[in-house]
């Protein structure tokens, strides 16, 4: 059963618009959460978090809002920029220093 | 050196054989952790160390799958008798005691035929 879901495989999104990358959670122990961006051959790379206790972390083009009520958050980039392009992982963990819970990905493709 | 580093990049094994996998944390950083990422999935949890032990392995999947951290730095994850579907991208992390930001290493790809 998969507690950390990204229900859209890809996303495509023109140059300097928003693009909104979208995850749901089932575990309501899960109070830190965070969005990681991957290259191909290169590992997860850290982009932002949010902890349960806020609704919006916000840094530079990159802003994650949290839901708790509906166990949803998302990632907004604004303006999107070609390379943005890359694959971007939702994670999830139960108190901060333990093991993380991945979502199975987005691919967002920016086109100039 | 400033990242998590992990060897080898890639390693092809044959059906059955013995496979050990390294990772160089970054230095200072207590915690290390190791995931399996198969193609079109995100990273699965397989193992977490505070310093030298194992604080959490439920996810190993089976037996065949060990790894250690003898010094509480660097850690290798073992796998015996390896079988195809073990073929995938094994991740390291690691990161500071108490904070939830961790930092990934290029990743093993492993293939066993």
């Amino acid at each position: 059963d998969q507690q950390v879901k990204q229900n859209s495989p890809s996303l495509s999104v023109q140059e300097g618009r928003i693009s909104i990358l979208n995850c749901d959670y089932t575990n309501s122990m899960f109070d830190y959460f965070l969005w990681y961006k991957k290259y191909p051959a290169e590992g997860p790379t850290f982009l932002i978090s949010i902890s349960s206790i806020k609704d919006k972390n916000e840094d530079g083009r990159f802003t994650v809002f949290l839901n708790k009520s509906a166990k949803h958050l998302s990632l907004h980039i604004v303006p999107s920029q070609p390379g943005d392009s890359a694959v971007y992982f939702c994670a999830a963990m139960m108190n901060a220093g333990n093991m993380l819970t991945f979502g199975g990905g987005t691919r967002l493709m920016v086109k100039p | 050196g400033a990242g998590v580093s992990q060897t080898p990049s890639n390693k092809v094994t044959e059906k059955g054989k013995y496979v050990e996998l390294r990772c160089d944390p970054i230095s200072g950083h207590t915690a290390l952790y190791w995931y399996r990422q198969s193609l079109g999935q995100g990273p699965e949890f397989l193992i977490y160390f505070q310093g030298t032990g194992a604080a959490d392995d439920s996810g190993l999947p089976n037996d065949r799958f060990f790894a250690v951290r003898p010094e509480g730095s660097v850690s290798t994850l073992k796998i015996q008798r390896t079988e195809r579907g073990d073929s995938a991208v094994y991740l390291c992390a690691s990161s500071q005691t108490g904070t939830g930001e961790a930092f990934f290493g290029q990743g093993t790809r492993l293939t066993v035929v």
